[in-house]
């Protein structure tokens, strides 16, 4: 079967980074995905690696390795705006998004 | 690019009633997806679009539920004779030749 994992709940401080990591099994590999995503809000998305290595974008980096079916997002200078949901989602052999559940991340002052 | 919308953004409905929403992707998308969220877990994969051709449905998806696309560009999805457990987030997303989708804000429904 299919397969996302991900932690369920984390907690940070304001001004810190933290690391959401994200396990996956899924039949074939066409990229993985994160989104951020607000209570009650639609997921926003964040980055997209298909390669191997870290992708960086401002604040928010995400790495990927495809040998050992893990990614991780990295997020730094932590604002209490980033407190969210993040999701990570692979783009199986049938190009179609598997979802883990996602990780609730609380910033604490 | 005004971005995917989707209406309503609320629907209350008694068990039994049917109900319909909208999603209009980003201009010139040609690919639209339609996903279904419950709290604390991620999307779920309900059915996908290739301009009006509807090219994957869901086997979880109930004889209830049906998506149109008429004319490649707008889309609804309708569910009949709703259940409680039809309450969820229904998403819409859309996307061109690359991979990312991008989603709209999303029709919350609670079924009473």
């Amino acid at each position: 079967g299919q397969n996302i994992d991900q932690p369920t709940e984390m907690t940070a401080t304001e001004g810190a980074i933290v690391q959401i990591n994200c396990t996956y099994q899924t039949s074939g590999f066409n990229g993985l995905f994160w989104y951020q995503q607000h209570a009650g809000e639609a997921p926003t998305f964040l980055s997209y690696n298909v390669l191997d290595g870290l992708e960086e974008k401002g604040r928010f980096s995400s790495f990927l390795s495809r040998s050992k079916g893990y990614s991780y997002l990295l997020l730094k200078e932590l604002q209490m705006k980033d407190s969210a949901s993040y999701l990570c989602a692979v783009l199986d052999s049938n190009y179609q998004l598997i979802w883990g559940a996602g990780t609730k991340l609380i910033i604490k002052p | 690019d005004t971005g995917v919308s989707q209406n309503p953004r609320h629907k209350i409905t008694k068990r039994g009633q049917n109900v319909t929403f909208r999603c209009d992707p980003i201009s010139e998308h040609n690919r639209l997806y339609w996903y279904r969220q419950t709290l604390g877990q991620g999307p779920e994969f309900l059915t996908y679009f290739q301009n009006e051709a509807q090219l994957e449905k869901s086997r979880l998806l109930s004889d209830r539920f049906s998506a149109e696309r008429p004319k490649g560009s707008f889309s609804t999805l309708e569910i009949q004779r709703t259940e409680q457990g039809d309450s969820a987030m229904y998403l819409c997303a859309s996307s061109s030749g690359r991979p990312t989708q991008y989603f709209g804000p999303g029709t919350r429904l609670l079924v009473l």
